[in-house]
């Protein structure tokens, strides 16, 4: 099945500091969303993002789907962006989210 | 805006007992999930559903989980005779008509088995 990887797993920020997460994937892929798990549990759908640019506030990402691959932004954190951010792709064949290990945010203040 | 909605929030349950985990999924959704977390690993599919029937299952969804779609409105895992492994948080899905993939999560239900 599709492989999904995620980096760097661990992330710790400033506030005020600006950072990049990264998802690869690898295979072609019908969707792809970008997830926030607060610490509550609760997973926050940020993006839906199988192709091209959107951005949502201090957040934006980009999806390059012929190179497999997607990246999250995060401009000028906060405490409240801590958590984890999930990638998950569904493949051409199925219609399950496949997910990510997924990238341990913790910005200090 | 429409979400999906999960009851309980937190089950505590006995081994051996069995659980229902309750969905609403958004109205004029036709396809529907259930994930599962194992407390710090990666989310993990376990069972769509479509037209009243399962369209896939992971190999975790084995005998002792069923879905049902009791009416019109509900979603439900049931798991018949817990065992302490399946302990975690279970999230329900859903996505729209045909063509659109985004799937909507609800706030998820943690499942403690003592």
């Amino acid at each position: 099945g599709i492989q999904v990887e995620q980096s760097p797993p661990d992330l710790i920020l400033q506030e005020g500091a600006n950072s990049t997460l990264r998802c690869n994937f690898s295979d072609s892929v019908n969707n792809l969303q970008w997830f926030h798990q607060n610490p509550w549990g609760q997973l926050i759908n940020l993006f839906y993002i199988p192709s091209g640019t959107k951005q949502n506030g201090r957040l934006s990402a980009t999806t390059v789907a012929t190179e497999r691959y997607s990246l999250l932004y995060i401009s000028s954190s906060q405490t409240t962006d801590s958590g984890v951010y999930f990638c998950a792709v569904i493949d051409r064949y199925g219609n399950k989210l496949v997910f990510g290990a997924g990238t341990i945010l913790r910005v200090k203040s | 805006e429409p979400e999906v909605t999960q009851t309980p929030s937190h089950q505590v349950t006995q081994m051996g007992q069995e659980v229902i985990l309750r969905c609403v999924p958004i109205s004029n959704h036709l396809y529907f999930y259930w994930y599962r977390q194992i407390l710090g690993q990666k989310v993990e599919f376990l069972v769509s559903f479509y037209n009243n029937e399962i369209s896939e299952k992971s190999e975790i969804f084995d005998d002792q989980f069923s879905v049902e779609r009791p009416d019109g409105s509900n979603f439900t895992l049931k798991i018949r005779s817990t065992k302490l492994e399946d302990s975690a948080m279970y999230f329900c899905a859903s996505s729209g008509p045909s063509g659109s993939y985004e799937q909507y999560f609800g706030p998820g239900t943690r499942l403690t088995v003592t």
